[in-house]
């Protein structure tokens, strides 16, 4: 079975300072990974998937097979980056479903 | 936001006592997914449904069931509600395909005293 893991539950940066949150996933086959974003008193929704290759709100993330991971990276936080933020993943054999990971609470300090 | 609403938006409820959570859809996708959420473990997957009647299991369907009579609704049943199914309940839909893409609803917050 496939899994995500999110290491940092917190993380906290200062605005102008770049900031990554991280992604780790587990899964044998070719995975299909996304960047899911619920801003305060917001609904869920998405902030990017690796197989557009974009950047979403100055926004990347690359998808690395060899160290399974697929980090969210941005070179300058503004405040209205602060969010929790989840990662996913849509296995081959998943269909629909996807797989999130625990998340991560960002908070953009002034 | 796609056409997607929750109801009840808040609920506090009794342990033993069945509670139905309706999801609702104007966007007549064929997906349609029961997450809840829990600080520390994300949101995960309870039950979901690739059609009218067609529904499966997701990784903690324990004590959940669930019912699909038509496409826009999707309905999540506790049979005896208890205190571990305290959560933030979350619908989401998605129309399938290679490009497909999951749209949440606002959530509903189930508190089982």
């Amino acid at each position: 079975a496939q899994r995500v893991t999110q290491p940092e539950k917190l993380l906290s940066v200062f605005k102008g300072a770049p900031v990554e949150l991280k992604c780790n996933y587990s899964y044998s086959g070719s995975p299909e990974l996304f960047w899911y974003v619920q801003y305060s008193r917001q609904r869920l929704q998405l902030l990017l998937r690796h197989i557009s290759r974009e950047s979403i709100k100055g926004f990347t993330a690359d998808l690395n097979k060899g160290e399974t991971s697929f980090h969210l990276k941005k070179p300058f936080a503004q405040e209205e980056d602060s969010a929790m933020y989840y990662c996913a993943l849509r296995a081959e054999t998943s269909g629909s479903r996807l797989t999130f990971g625990e998340g991560t609470q960002l908070t953009v300090n002034p | 936001d796609a056409g997607i609403t929750q109801s009840p938006r808040h609920k506090v409820t009794e342990t033993g006592t069945p509670v139905t959570l309706r999801c609702h859809q104007t966007e007549n996708h064929r997906y349609m997914y029961w997450y809840r959420q829990d600080p520390g473990h994300g949101l995960r997957l309870i039950h979901y449904s690739y059609g009218v009647k067609d529904t499966d299991k997701g990784e903690v369907s324990d004590g959940y069931s669930v019912s699909r009579s038509k496409t826009e609704d999707f309905l999540l049943t506790l049979e005896s509600a208890t205190s571990s199914q305290t959560s933030v309940y979350f619908c989401a839909i998605s129309e399938g395909g290679r490009t497909d893409t999951q749209y949440f609803g606002p959530g509903t917050r189930l508190t089982v005293l």
